[in-house]
């Protein structure tokens, strides 16, 4: 169950810049670094930025993210084709009963 | 290049168990902390539970609507994961993706495999 909350969809045409959203709590985007997943539905899930605002090797510098209290965000710039996906935030929660990661509700993107 | 070819997946009546397994190749699995994570159709992705490497006692984590009915473990001379699915539920339904553990993050994850849990 998703308990990172993101808007449904976002959309932009070609070259501009997107912004996605992110909003969670203290026990976990307030307390613990933010990662993003960019999933095509049929393929692997892939990993976008990792601790906030690093990408792995690969990832354009076209994607990054940032971090304000509970609420993170990120942002595509010079939006291309190939950046219609589903862009999940995840983050670890501080749970009482354990280890738990925790995922957003999943933003589409669409590109005019 | 590490890849991860999940397999096991397949309709099962409520109440049924599934084993699933991960291939994993490309990297060093026996040094690997694992991860399943699952995706019901139009929900966000879920996480399962993970598995440690032996190094670090090969001990698992599960979240809690899996906690006592699923098992995670791994064969390092055969390079696989698995994921047993016991007393499943409507509510199982889902494509379920193993994936590498940084341990801070998911770097690397497979194409899934769907599970269907229906009478």
């Amino acid at each position: 169950q998703s308990v990172l909350t993101q808007p449904p969809s976002a959309s932009g045409t070609p070259g501009q810049r997107v912004t996605i959203s992110c909003s969670g709590s203290s026990s976990n985007i307030g307390s613990n670094h933010v990662h993003w997943y960019q999933h095509l539905p049929g393929t692997a899930p892939k990993l976008l930025i990792y601790e906030i605002n690093e990408r792995p090797s690969g990832v354009p510098d076209r994607f990054s993210g940032s971090k304000s209290g509970t609420s993170a965000s990120l942002a595509i710039s010079g939006l291309r084709s190939d950046d219609e996906a589903d862009y999940y935030c995840a983050a670890w929660d501080n749970s009482l009963s354990g280890p738990l990661y925790v995922f957003g509700t999943g933003t589409k993107v669409t590109v005019l | 290049e590490v890849q991860l070819v999940e397999s096991g997946g397949g309709l099962v009546k409520p109440g049924g168990s599934l084993r699933l397994s991960c291939a994993a190749s490309g990297f060093t699995f026996s040094n690997a902390w694992m991860t399943w994570v699952r995706q019901a159709p139009g929900k966000g992705p879920e996480w399962v539970g993970r598995i440690k490497s032996e190094a670090y006692g090969g001990t698992t984590d599960y979240a809690a609507p899996v906690k006592g009915r699923f098992t995670i473990s791994r064969d390092d001379s055969k390079n696989t994961l698995f994921l047993q699915m016991n007393s499943l539920k409507s509510e199982d339904t889902a494509v379920y993706y193993c994936t590498t553990d940084d341990p801070r993050y998911f770097p690397n994850w497979g194409q899934g495999t769907l599970v269907t849990v229906s009478s």
